[in-house]
């Protein structure tokens, strides 16, 4: 069983819904990331927890440090948001990452 | 802002080359990070150094060396590169407590 689990694989939605990613974990950690990386593209940090919930824009992201548990939402989602998200978590001292969710948005 | 530095976005290289990979760091950081990213097979750790001049390997290290003469650099060495090396090469650091911070990760292709 891996240390970090994400779901779904793979997501598509029409523009303007409202997306979920999940991110669960198994390991103790002491923080918490949010990637993007668009198709050929590098690798961008969109946030970083350790507790609670941030925003930036279009995307929030929320921990609960109890259920070891993690999400990342789009509000309004875009054609440009189609991308692969990927969670990775700060262990001791390695940094562990999920397998990414493919998202494709259509217009 | 940059924090993390990788010194190519994008390489190609031949077979049999030895190929220096290198991540540069401003932050001071303790932990630096080495990881491929596959299709179907996400991002995993080659080797990692919690300090300068050690090292330690990661979950696929056969094929790869690395070097940390300096706290800010880290360099993934590529004795004689291979087509099945060809990948996406990440590089991270981090502080004993937390606080990674992600290069942009580099595209090589071994022809």
């Amino acid at each position: 069983k891996n240390e970090v689990e994400q779901s779904p694989q793979n997501l598509t939605a029409q523009e303007g819904e409202f997306i979920t990613i999940n991110c669960s974990y198994s390991v103790g950690i002491s923080a918490l990331h949010w990637l993007q990386q668009h198709p050929g593209g590098g690798i961008v940090s969109l946030f970083m927890l350790s507790s609670g919930k941030k925003k930036h824009g279009r995307l929030i992201a929320t921990i609960n440090i109890q259920e070891k548990h993690s999400s990342l939402h789009i509000t309004a989602s875009h054609p440009r948001d189609s991308a692969v998200y990927i969670c990775a978590v700060e262990g001791v001292p390695k940094l562990i990452f999920g397998t990414g969710t493919r998202l494709q948005v259509f217009p | 802002d940059v924090k993390v530095t990788q010194s190519s976005r994008y390489l190609v290289k031949r077979t049999g080359e030895k190929v220096f990979l290198e991540c540069v760091q401003d932050m001071d950081h303790e932990n630096m990070f080495w990881y491929r990213q596959d299709p179907g097979l996400g991002l995993r750790l080659i080797y990692f150094s919690y300090d300068v001049k050690m090292k330690e390997k990661g979950d696929i290290p056969e094929g790869y060396s690395v070097s940390r003469e300096k706290k800010e650099r880290f360099s993934l060495i590529l004795e004689s590169a291979s087509t099945n090396q060809t990948s996406m090469y990440l590089c991270a650091s981090s502080r004993q407590v937390g606080e990674a911070f992600f290069g942009q990760g580099t595209r090589l292709t071994v022809v």
